[in-house]
């Protein structure tokens, strides 16, 4: 079975704070991503990754930068983490375009 | 870009049949997907469509789309209380090398007893 962890179930920050959000797949997957999901605005896209060390930003990337360094693992940096970060991160990992298998999502409350 | 926009809720009657809808506005879209989310878990694909078909049966589960009016959705039959969770539809477009998947708004899917 393909598995997707990511560090935290629940993290509670400040503001100003840097915050790292790490992902980790088994799979050797090519292809990593991080979405936010908020209520009504449905999951939309940070950053992904089709390789190591290279990056792609998605349609919200503002505040937000990325790094791989290994094929397995695409964290997610928050250099100066806002109010308005507050919301639940989800990564995902595919191998195809077809089917991207998803963590369980990190909860991330700024204060 | 992109756009996929879903109704947000849908209740339904155990036994009874749910229909989640979804449209996109992406003519390039080559395949759409229909992922599930049960509370506290990622998003699982379900099921997903080429674009030059009409209809997808998988057991309960049948996926209709109109792609003259970028109309997708997912029909399930007999919706029991274990498929109360939150729907997402997908379009897969050309930008991103392929790869991207861009997701609705999803539908929180509500099975009453």
């Amino acid at each position: 079975d393909v598995k997707v962890t990511q560090s935290s179930r629940y993290l509670v920050k400040r503001t100003g704070e840097k915050v790292f959000l790490e992902c980790v797949q088994d799979m050797d997957h090519e292809n990593m991503f991080w979405y936010r999901q908020d209520p009504g605005l449905g999951l939309r896209l940070i950053y992904f990754s089709y390789d190591v060390k290279m990056k792609e930003k998605g349609d919200i990337p503002e505040g937000y930068s990325v790094s791989r360094e290994k094929k397995e693992r695409f964290s997610l940096i928050l250099e100066s983490a806002s109010t308005n970060q507050t919301s639940m991160y989800l990564c995902a990992s595919s191998l195809s375009a077809h089917e991207q298998f998803f963590g369980p999502g990190t909860r991330l409350t700024v204060l | 870009g992109e756009d996929v926009e879903q109704s947000l809720f849908l209740s339904v009657r155990e036994g009874d049949s749910s229909v989640i809808n979804c449209t996109y506005t992406d003519s390039s879209s080559t395949y759409l997907y229909w992922y599930k989310q049960e509370p506290g878990a990622g998003l699982q694909l379900l099921t997903y469509i080429f674009s030059n078909m009409d209809m997808k049966q998988d057991q309960r589960l049948t996926v209709l789309l109109n792609k003259k009016d970028k109309h997708l959705s997912l029909r399930i039959a007999d919706t029991q209380t274990g498929d109360s969770a939150i729907y997402f539809c997908a379009e897969r477009g050309t930008s991103g090398g392929g790869n991207k998947l861009t997701f609705g708004t999803g539908t929180q899917l509500k099975v009453e007893l």
